[in-house]
């Protein structure tokens, strides 16, 4: 069973073009996280998705940043307008469907790692 | 808001050293605790976890309690080796539908032989 998997594993982008980061979770996985983590910090959560819904955008900044995770195909996390301050790590983990009560592991992903220039 | 406190870092220590790395949260709830570890160029991966108060999560011979009384989840291992070296992070969630992780900011181990 595959793991998550990210690409591109590195992305160099200009100040001003836009970043579009790829996570496809582990098969039978059907919610997405996406985390971030500056230089020196811990990952910072953005944004929890299911097929078709956004659940929880409330660590999305307000602009620039979108995401989506269609019925087919991975999830996107894009980045439009890039500035320098967007340079980090971002890290996607996927968990199963299942029973509100139940803790389910989030399996992460190797990230990918966004250079801004 | 919830928080996850780690202690300062970085951490070196010799081969077959006693290691305690220091974790205290803050949360409005009952969280679940975590540790995950950080291989250099990798992804995170879950080291052990632990539900409820006094529960024990353990892994890999590393251990950490839950301890409601004090907030914390200290991560410990009686004899590190160097394939220990790494960032290990120190996170809180809820159960529930939405299982957003907070995190520490993260203590690298350098574990030198």
């Amino acid at each position: 069973n595959a793991g998550v998997m990210q690409n591109p594993r590195h992305l160099v982008r200009r100040r001003g073009q836009e970043a579009r980061l790829r996570c496809s979770p582990m098969k039978g996985h059907s919610h997405v996280y996406w985390y971030r983590q500056l230089p020196e910090e811990g990952l910072k959560f953005m944004v929890y998705l299911q097929k078709e819904n956004i659940i929880d955008e409330s660590g999305m900044p307000k602009e620039r940043f979108s995401a989506e995770f269609p019925k087919e195909g991975p999830s996107i996390l894009r980045i439009q307008q890039v500035v320098r301050g967007d340079s980090a790590a971002y890290f996607c983990a996927s968990s199963p469907p299942g029973h509100s009560r139940v803790l389910y592991e989030q399996y992460f992903g190797p990230g990918t790692r966004l250079t801004v220039t | 808001g919830d928080s996850v406190t780690q202690m300062e870092g970085p951490v070196t220590l010799s081969e077959e050293a006693f290691l305690t790395i220091n974790c205290t949260y803050t949360a409005t709830g009952y969280p679940s605790l975590f540790w995950y570890v950080q291989y250099p160029g990798e992804g995170l991966q879950l080291l052990l976890k632990a539900t409820k108060a006094d529960d024990k999560g353990s892994n890999k011979g590393f251990e950490a309690t839950y301890r409601k009384e004090t907030t914390s989840f200290h991560l410990e291992k009686g004899s590190v080796q160097v394939s220990d070296s790494a960032v290990y992070f120190c996170a809180l969630s809820y159960t529930g539908a939405n299982s957003k992780l907070t995190f520490g900011k993260g203590i690298t181990l350098s574990v030198r032989p």
